[in-house]
């Protein structure tokens, strides 16, 4: 059963790098076609829409997030990756890694999901 | 990139049926059939319930159906349960490879 784990810095400086880890179990992900995702959550609010990375490695970002976003994958350790640079505390979330099943990134959906790490942007 | 509008809350007693909106537009909900719906715990990360508008991942029981009418898709929960309490949430593909998440709905059961 595939199973995902978020890892990373519980506490992030203004201006500094997010950097977080989602370490993969049960399935490799560079095989098969898969895409997979990042997506987060502020404290008591909704869902956002990070990006994607594809097996092959091709990225997808939000816009709103675009120039900010760095998304890779290393399969040699089965983990995937996201920076997210000059945070500010509007980037205080629940950080949420998924796998997205579906044959094209537009036929995907997000399952199964790892537990999420929340990271607080504070000084 | 807006997010997709949905009711904070929803309510209904045990048994009865309750049915969340998702609204967008023609650049996401209204132009693609790749809706999903998420059930989400305080606490817990969220829960596939239903794909490509309609489909149902095995174990997620036929109370959960989903539908799209133009820019507004739907999620139906039938004969309500306790364990139903919970936040959904809608996401679509969108224009130009991105992805939009609902505003988000809580379900009481009464």
């Amino acid at each position: 059963q595939l199973h995902l784990q978020e890892s990373g810095p519980g506490l992030v400086k203004p201006s500094e790098t997010l950097a977080l880890t989602c370490t993969v179990s049960g399935g490799f992900i560079s095989s098969s076609s898969y895409y997979w995702g990042w997506i987060r959550q502020p404290p008591g609010m909704g869902l956002e829409w990070i990006g994607s990375i594809y097996s092959s490695g091709s990225t997808y970002q939000n816009p709103s997030l675009r120039s900010r976003v760095i998304i890779s994958a290393d399969t040699s350790k089965n983990q995937l990756s996201l920076k997210l640079r000059s945070v500010t505390a509007a980037d205080t979330a629940v950080y949420f890694c998924a796998r997205q099943g579906g044959q094209q990134l537009a036929e995907s959906w997000f399952d199964p999901w790892g537990q999420g790490t929340l990271v607080t942007v504070s000084s | 990139q807006s997010a997709l509008t949905q009711p904070p809350s929803a309510s209904g007693s045990p048994g009865q049926s309750v049915t969340i909106s998702c609204t967008g537009t023609s650049g996401d909900v209204g132009g693609y059939n790749y809706i999903s719906w998420y059930q989400q715990h305080p606490g817990k990360a969220p829960k596939l319930m239903i794909f490509e508008v309609r489909k149902r991942p095995s174990g997620v029981p036929d109370r959960f159906s989903g539908s799209k009418s133009g820019n507004t898709a739907s999620l139906t929960i039938s004969g309500l349960q306790a364990d139903d309490e919970a936040d959904y949430y809608c996401s679509s593909y969108a224009n130009r490879n991105s992805f939009v998440f609902g505003t988000g709905t809580k379900v009481t059961v009464l």
